[in-house]
């Protein structure tokens, strides 16, 4: 599809567990944007990509969140010493570039659940 | 104090109705404007970008007032699909991420 895919759609994790999540975003946007929303809450900003750097990290909660997008297009979002309260979904987005007047477009998401 | 604030509802209204949801942001160097839907265990997507001058389409009317940091969206003769969350969102000038409301949550019956 022509879409931002993320991987994998659903994931259930061990405490203490490390987990990784992918996010291809559409073909030639340079703008990738993760976000987490928990239940009942809008999506969290957690770290934004202008290219292959991290122009903006500033949502990550915490150490244990990390993110990668070494060569411009797929991104993954690592997650180490996973905790019951990261459980979420994790949504990627992606967009032509920065420029203010583009429109944001949402992959499905990552259901993380941490037993 | 959340940097955008909308009332979660639900919103419970029948078929034909009017409804409309406000939100307010604290960010006065907030620049662009949007409304997205999100249906149940799906992702957002834009609804609608709020203009100054407002702006409508088809049954929908978005407004902005920059002065009083306050997005309204009118739903005129609403439908059952138009059942779903409706998050109000804001863009700074001077960064690129989007900063999300909670949603308010409409139910249309029948």
């Amino acid at each position: 599809g022509a879409g931002v895919s993320q991987t994998p759609s659903n994931k259930v994790t061990e405490k203490g567990k490390y987990v990784e999540l992918r996010c291809d975003p559409i073909s030639g946007h340079t703008a990738l944007y993760w976000y987490r929303q928990s239940l009942g809450q809008g999506p969290e900003f957690l770290i934004y990509f202008q290219g292959t750097g991290a122009a903006d990290d500033s949502g990550l909660p915490n150490d244990r969140f990390f993110a990668v997008r070494p060569e411009g297009s797929v991104s993954t979002l690592k997650i180490q010493r996973t905790e019951r309260g990261d459980s979420a979904v994790y949504l990627c987005a992606s967009s032509l570039d920065s420029n203010s007047g583009n429109t944001i477009y949402f992959g499905e998401g990552s259901w993380l659940t941490v037993v | 104090r959340k940097e955008v604030e909308q009332d979660p509802g639900p919103f419970n209204v029948p078929e034909g109705a009017t409804v409309a949801f406000n939100c307010t942001y604290s960010n006065s160097a907030s620049q662009s404007f949007f409304w997205y839907r999100q249906d149940c265990r799906k992702e957002p997507k834009l609804l609608m970008s709020v203009y100054s001058s407002g702006n409508e389409d088809g049954r929908f009317t978005a407004q902005l007032n920059r002065a009083s940091q306050y997005i309204s969206l009118l739903i005129r003769d609403s439908k059952l699909s138009d059942s779903a969350t409706y998050l109000c969102v804001v863009r700074s000038y001077n960064t690129d991420k989007l900063i999300f409301g909670t949603g308010t949550r409409l139910q249309v019956f029948p």
